[in-house]
């Protein structure tokens, strides 16, 4: 059972628009949300990550939102550049957990 | 070093054959994972390290896996009588103390390639 669902599978938007990717969870004990950035052949980075406490954070041209009542979550890439092309990927974890649930993966592409 | 190195970078086995994948942390560490990542998916937890003990084995898909980390630094991961499934890229991540939230570090990852 796949405890992140992640969407859109893949996405294309022009240099300068916004990039929006969306996860969604279950599991109420999940407190830290993690966006990973991977490019081919590279282990994921992490990109930036959110607690439940606050319902957004940003970090230069990257925002996640946060809804906890609906248990969605989402980030944001402003001014996409064709750098930014890569697979993106949610995750989450729970303090008393021992690991990071993933995502499937959205793989953007940013046409110059 | 700087970073998660991981090695070899690639690796093709013949069916049956044993493999060991190797994980050198973030010096300072405690926490290590490998997590399974197969093409088009997220990476999948296998297991984790806290020191040299294995805290949670529970991702491990059958026996044939196996994990030691034996001075709680570099870790092991060791196939057996490897199957065409086991293909994948595995991947090794450390973090400073393996709590819940805590920022994990990954290494480029070691692509199985079993033929």
């Amino acid at each position: 059972q796949q405890q992140v669902k992640q969407s859109p599978q893949s996405l294309i938007v022009q240099k300068g628009g916004i990039s929006i990717i969306n996860c969604a969870y279950e599991n109420t004990a999940f407190d830290y949300f993690p966006w990973y950035q991977q490019f081919p052949g590279k282990g994921p980075a992490l990109l930036i990550a959110i607690r439940p406490d606050v319902s957004e954070k940003k970090e230069g041209r990257f925002t996640i939102s946060f809804n906890k009542s609906a248990k969605q979550f989402s980030l944001h890439i402003m001014d996409s550049q064709p750098g930014d092309s890569a697979t993106y990927f949610c995750a989450a974890s729970s303090d008393t957990g021992n690991q990071f649930y993933f995502g499937t993966g959205t793989s953007l592409t940013v046409i110059p | 070093g700087a970073g998660v190195s991981q090695t070899p970078s690639n690796k093709v086995t013949e069916k049956g054959k044993y493999v060991e994948l190797r994980c050198d942390p973030i010096s300072g560490h405690t926490a290590l994972y490998w997590y399974r990542q197969s093409l088009g998916q997220g990476p999948e937890f296998l297991i984790y390290f806290q020191g040299t003990g294995a805290a949670d084995d529970s991702g491990l898909p059958n026996d044939r896996f196996f994990a030691v980390r034996p001075e709680g630094s570099v870790s092991t991961l060791k196939i057996q009588r490897t199957e065409r499934g086991d293909s994948a890229v595995y991947l090794c991540a450390s973090s400073y103390s393996g709590q819940g939230g805590t920022e994990a570090f990954f290494g480029q990852g070691t692509r199985l390639t079993v033929v």
